[in-house]
């Protein structure tokens, strides 16, 4: 079955440390997106990208890096320079640009930092 | 800029009953218009979407949305609501003119309880 797949689920970082949040799809999708989810603040963009080696900040983009080298993964990595990073992860993908489809999720991933 | 209001935290409803959740927007241009649920640790699943047309769209799990365009609403709505649909509710909105790559503006959610 096609879909979106983020590892790990759950994990926990100590301060200071990078994480990196991995985010696979088989839906030969060309535009994947990274949103942050906090509790009564909805999603927020945080990288996106629309092509292999091409990406774009989002709307909260301080503290993290992405890479696009392949089409199927789009990794995020939570630096140590992100002051709150406790968050739930959404990873998401779409058909491509300009297209009036639906955006597929991740099961997400749930970042503490201890 | 594009803003999407959802203005209830929480909707509480008793199974059986019509489930209605509250979607306001503003766009510069035209909107395309989005449902999205949650169920608790998951990701988004899409319900349904407004692009063009019947201003009446029906979607997953028997949930439908009206586009009223003179109010900037979309509102959510099942005629009967059953304890399973409890979850988080976004609505999305995007400007069809000024966001060609796909980006979407997310409201803050509603949470559903819907009790037997």
């Amino acid at each position: 079955d096609g879909g979106i797949t983020q590892s790990p689920k759950y994990l926990f970082r100590k301060e200071g440390q990078n994480v990196t949040l991995s985010c696979e799809q088989n839906l030969n999708h060309d535009a994947m997106y990274w949103y942050r989810q906090d509790p009564g603040q909805g999603l927020r963009l945080i990288y996106y990208s629309q092509i292999v080696n091409d990406f774009q900040k989002g709307d909260i983009a301080e503290g993290y890096s992405v890479s696009r080298e392949k089409k199927e993964s789009f990794p995020l990595t939570v630096t140590s320079a992100q002051k709150n990073p406790t968050a739930f992860y959404l990873c998401a993908s779409s058909i491509g640009l300009a297209h009036t489809g639906e955006l597929f999720f991740g099961e997400g991933s749930r970042l503490t930092v201890l | 800029a594009q803003s999407v209001a959802q203005p209830e935290d929480q909707v509480n409803v008793a199974e059986g009953n019509p489930l209605t959740v509250k979607c306001t927007y503003s766009v510069s241009g035209n909107p395309y218009l989005f449902w999205y649920v949650q169920y608790p640790n998951r990701g988004l699943q899409f319900l349904l979407k407004y692009i063009t047309g019947d201003n009446l769209v029906k979607g997953s799990y028997g949930f439908e949305a009206e586009f009223n365009k003179s109010q900037t609403s979309f509102h959510l709505k099942k005629p009967s609501a059953l304890v399973s649909d409890s979850a988080l509710y976004f609505c999305a909105v995007r400007d069809r003119v000024t966001d060609s790559w796909g980006k979407l503006q997310f409201g803050a959610g509603t949470q559903v309880v819907v009790t037997p």
